[in-house]
């Protein structure tokens, strides 16, 4: 069965600190794997990931993939509070996009 | 702006009363998407549909029901069968069928009354 599980479910940080989320997954026939974010309610998409190794940017985040392990990390650095929200990440597969069950990530003035 | 609107942002149900919950997209998506989202999990995939007149189930349709009648529209009834419907829904579309990135509306939070 497919699936995709993050870690942690839950992290507590001070502004300023630097952040790292975990995305591991088995899917079948893998295609792209994605990161939302998501505040109180739309998801917004972050990054796309589809080769291994190539590091995405944007600003204070950065992801990268590592398709040999199945694994992707999500880095946030110097972080507001406005980075406060649930970090989702998914994986297309074979007709298929499945979701974490997210990391829950509170920043701490 | 595009984008993709759901309607209602609150919804009750009673007892043995179907609900229907509004989808709208204005951004020429063929694809779109219904998921539920629990406290403290992810998505899961109830219904989706990548042409029009045409939808397959998820993983989780039970209870639920959809159609395609148009390319925008892609309203979502949860029957009378779906015994504990408490959640968070949220429609996504995408602008064909490889499943991504998909593009959310603001969601819809259903409660039994």
């Amino acid at each position: 069965e497919d699936k995709v599980v993050q870690s942690p479910l839950s992290l507590v940080v001070h502004e300023g600190d630097t952040v790292t989320l975990n995305c591991s997954y088995e899917v079948t026939n893998f295609r792209s794997l994605l990161w939302y974010k998501q505040e109180k309610k739309a998801p917004t998409f972050l990054f796309m990931l589809t080769s291994s190794g190539i590091e995405k940017k944007s600003g204070r985040l950065s992801s990268i993939l590592d398709k040999k392990e199945l694994f992707s990390i999500l880095n946030i650095t110097a972080t507001q509070t406005g980075d406060s929200a649930v970090y989702l990440c998914a994986v297309v597969g074979a007709q298929k996009l499945v979701f974490g069950q997210g990391t829950r990530l509170t920043i701490n003035p | 702006d595009g984008g993709i609107t759901q309607s209602p942002k609150y919804l009750f149900r009673k007892e043995g009363q179907n609900v229907t919950l509004s989808c709208e997209q204005n951004l020429n998506h063929d694809a779109m998407y219904w998921y539920r989202q629990d406290p403290g999990q992810g998505l899961r995939l109830i219904y989706y549909s990548q042409i029009v007149n045409d939808f397959q189930k998820g993983d989780i349709a039970e209870g639920y029901s959809v159609s395609r009648e148009k390319k925008e529209s892609f309203p979502l009834t949860v029957t009378s069968a779906q015994k504990n419907p408490t959640a968070f829904y949220l429609c996504a579309s995408t602008r064909d069928s490889a499943w991504q990135p998909q593009h959310f509306g603001d969601g819809t939070r259903l409660s039994i009354l």
